[in-house]
């Protein structure tokens, strides 16, 4: 079974400046994720997506972040305008269900992620 | 606002004796707990989970106890490996939400 996919995996970009991240769920997986890694924090939920539909965003600064599942296969992710401190990794991650049920089965698998650096 | 905690940033452990990793949170609303390790530049691995319903889940060197009371949670590993170097995060869900929130890490070290 293939990962989940995700480019570029780095990226290094001016403040200001605007960046897209790209996404590849795992077949067959419909719930799909976003979190952001700040050094030496634990991932941060930004963005849940179910098929195609936005579940949570509670925590997406929405001035500046925004994120699409058209197709509810991929995802990307997008920053604009970009400031220093959004400097991270930005995790994406698939799940076969969402909901409090089969919680055994979630299948809750993330991607290697994509390192963003602005300066 | 921590709702995971890991108080412990990193961990040496010899060889062949146990790691013990905690966790502790806030958020009675969680019912599902998760533990993932991580190694740099690779995306967070799932290792076990538990359930709120239960207080023990075993699989192989790897054991997770929940003490719902005190809201506290460790991990088990027994025996140490070099291989299970790595930072090991502490992740819980619940309240209807599938989001994960996670601790802020333990980087777990074994000594030869």
């Amino acid at each position: 079974e293939a990962g989940v996919a995700q480019s570029p995996r780095y990226k290094i970009i001016e403040k200001r400046q605007s960046v897209a991240f790209w996404c590849n769920p795992i077949s067959g997986h419909a719930t799909l994720y976003w979190y952001q890694q700040i050094l030496g924090q634990g991932p941060k939920l930004l963005i849940q997506f179910q098929n195609n539909g936005v579940v949570d965003d509670s925590q997406l600064p929405k001035d500046r972040f925004s994120a699409e599942r058209l197709k509810g296969v991929d995802s990307t992710l997008k920053i604009q305008p970009a400031k220093l401190e959004d400097s991270a990794v930005y995790l994406c991650a698939s799940s076969l269900v969402s909901g409090v049920s089969n919680r055994e089965d979630y299948g809750y698998t993330f991607g290697s992620g994509t390192r963003l650096t602005v300066v | 606002d921590q709702q995971v905690k890991q108080n412990s940033p990193s961990l040496s452990v010899q060889e062949g004796r146990i790691s013990i990793l905690n966790c502790d949170y806030t958020n009675s609303m969680f019912d599902y707990f998760l533990w993932y390790k991580k190694y740099p530049a690779e995306g967070p691995t799932f290792l076990i989970s538990i359930s709120s319903i239960k207080d023990k889940n075993e699989d192989g060197r790897f054991t997770v106890f929940l003490n719902k009371s005190a809201k506290h949670l460790s991990l088990h590993i027994v025996p140490s490996q070099p291989g299970d170097s790595a930072v090991y995060f502490c992740a819980a869900t619940g309240g209807g939400a599938d989001g994960l929130t996670f601790g802020k890490g333990t980087h777990l070290i074994i000594q030869p």
